[in-house]
């Protein structure tokens, strides 16, 4: 089963907007919310990440918006420019063996911002 | 800087075969990771292993086996290939310890099954 749930799958913005990219989860027990970017041909790579214990991270033009007792967590991106053309991918730590901590990722949203 | 390799880019297999996809990494990494992505589903653990040797299952393993003899090389082997493997496979690394959640991606391999 999918334990996070990421909307939507694919979302057009036109240059300067905001992107939204909201995730939703069902395990409390998760204690890390990363969001990670892929372009194409490229592996995903880290791009922000929150843990529960704050309501907001901010990191230049992305902001993660956590909301604890709604198990939900969304990604904005201010001023959306071409070159954030993207998947996006939110995730969730979702327990360690060994010190491997393993990650469950959301669906993903293909992300488009027109010139 | 930090680098995660995969054998290769594009790789046609026939039904029934026995496939190896490697993977190297050069940070000394403790971790090492293996995810099939397809469309709408996302990532999906396979297999994962903390160390040389050791390897634990994620969520999708079956029909996968993984070896991990040293530890900068994890390999995903898949016994006998079949169409519904036809996916893209991403090789992940990160560090050990409790406060090390970042994983470093290959550019993935993108295998088709026919």
């Amino acid at each position: 089963q999918q334990q996070v749930k990421q909307s939507p799958q694919s979302l057009i913005v036109q240059k300067g907007g905001i992107s939204i990219i909201n995730c939703a989860y069902e395990n409390t027990a998760f204690d890390y919310f990363p969001w990670y970017q892929q372009f194409p041909g490229k592996g995903p790579a880290l791009l922000i990440a929150i843990r529960p214990d704050v309501s907001e991270k901010k990191e230049g033009r992305f902001t993660i918006s956590f909301n604890k007792s709604a198990k939900q967590f969304s990604l904005h991106i201010m001023d959306s420019q071409p070159g954030d053309s993207a998947t996006y991918f939110c995730a969730a730590r979702g327990g360690a063996i060994q010190g491997a901590q393993k990650l469950v990722f959301g669906q993903g949203t293909r992300l488009t911002i027109n010139p | 800087d930090v680098k995660v390799t995969q054998s290769s880019r594009y790789l046609v297999k026939r039904t029934g075969e026995k496939v190896f996809l490697e993977c190297v990494q050069d940070m000394d990494h403790e971790n090492m990771f293996w995810y099939r992505q397809d469309p709408g589903l996302g990532l999906r653990l396979i297999y994962f292993s903390y160390d040389v040797k050791m390897k634990e299952k994620g969520d999708i393993p079956e029909g996968y086996s993984v070896s991990r003899e040293k530890k900068e090389r994890f390999s995903l082997i898949l016994e006998s290939a079949s169409t519904n493997q036809t996916s893209m496979y991403l090789c992940a690394s990160s560090t050990g310890g409790s406060g090390s959640y970042e994983q470093y991606f290959g550019p993935g391999t993108r295998l088709t099954v026919t």
